[in-house]
């Protein structure tokens, strides 16, 4: 079964401070890799997504990953954080030989980002 | 409206009570999904539909737990005998195919059902 890991639990930064997120999975196959946020009070947004092609994938907001498959890891980025980034984020897996979308979330990361 | 809109937004039952949650998917969408998110926890898989049948039930936690799309459009989540470890927040999604082809799935704001 696939699964999926994110080691940071609550992230705290101040604005202007780089971000990356840890994400690993565990899955020997093809898999298709999204990035969920969450604002306060509001429902699961899309962040960005990797199919295939280029593995460093860019989406909203300036977020990025990378996509390493030797690490089974798809790490989020952003250079600069603002205030508004104050979220909850989910790494989730799509292991496509199951024939269908149904996805694998890791448990998230609360990120607080302090003005 | 445009996205996938699910009612009620809250729901709070009695132990040992039958409830129903709504999902009405974005049009058009043929995969609908249903998770389950606790406290502190990211979403998990319940039920996968393409079109009205159910392709996928293995993430339904015990019999309890039934899920109908008699028309290929609203799905309806229901359980029986209700029990205090079945309150979290349940999410429904959908997405235009499902059948692994590279889409990505659109997620409601979600049912927080509390069974007291």
């Amino acid at each position: 079964a696939q699964s999926v890991s994110q080691h940071n639990h609550h992230v705290i930064l101040s604005e202007a401070a780089s971000l990356e997120l840890g994400c690993n999975y565990s899955y020997g196959g093809t898999v298709n890799l999204f990035w969920y946020v969450q604002y306060p009070g509001q429902h699961l947004q899309l962040l960005l997504k990797y199919f295939s092609g280029d593995p460093l994938v860019k989406g909203i907001k300036g977020f990025e990953a990378e996509f390493i498959k030797s690490k089974f890891s798809f790490n989020l980025r952003k250079p600069s954080v603002q205030w508004s980034d104050t979220a909850e984020y989910f790494c989730a897996v799509n292991a496509l030989n199951f024939g269908n979308e149904k996805l694998t979330f890791g448990t998230g990361t609360r990120l607080t980002i302090i003005p | 409206g445009a996205g996938v809109s699910q009612t009620p937004s809250n729901k709070v039952t009695e132990k040992g009570k039958y409830v129903e949650l709504r999902c009405d998917p974005i049009s058009g969408h043929t995969a609908l999904y249903w998770y389950r998110q606790s406290l502190g926890q990211g979403p998990e898989f319940l039920i996968y539909f393409q079109g009205t049948g159910a392709a996928d039930d293995s993430g339904l936690p015990n019999d309890r737990f039934f899920a109908v799309r008699p028309e290929g459009s609203v799905s309806t989540l229901k359980i029986q005998r209700t029990e205090r470890g079945d309150s979290a927040m349940y999410l429904c999604a959908s997405s235009p195919s499902g059948r692994g082809s590279n889409t990505e799935a659109f997620f409601g704001q979600g049912t927080r059902l509390t069974v007291v």
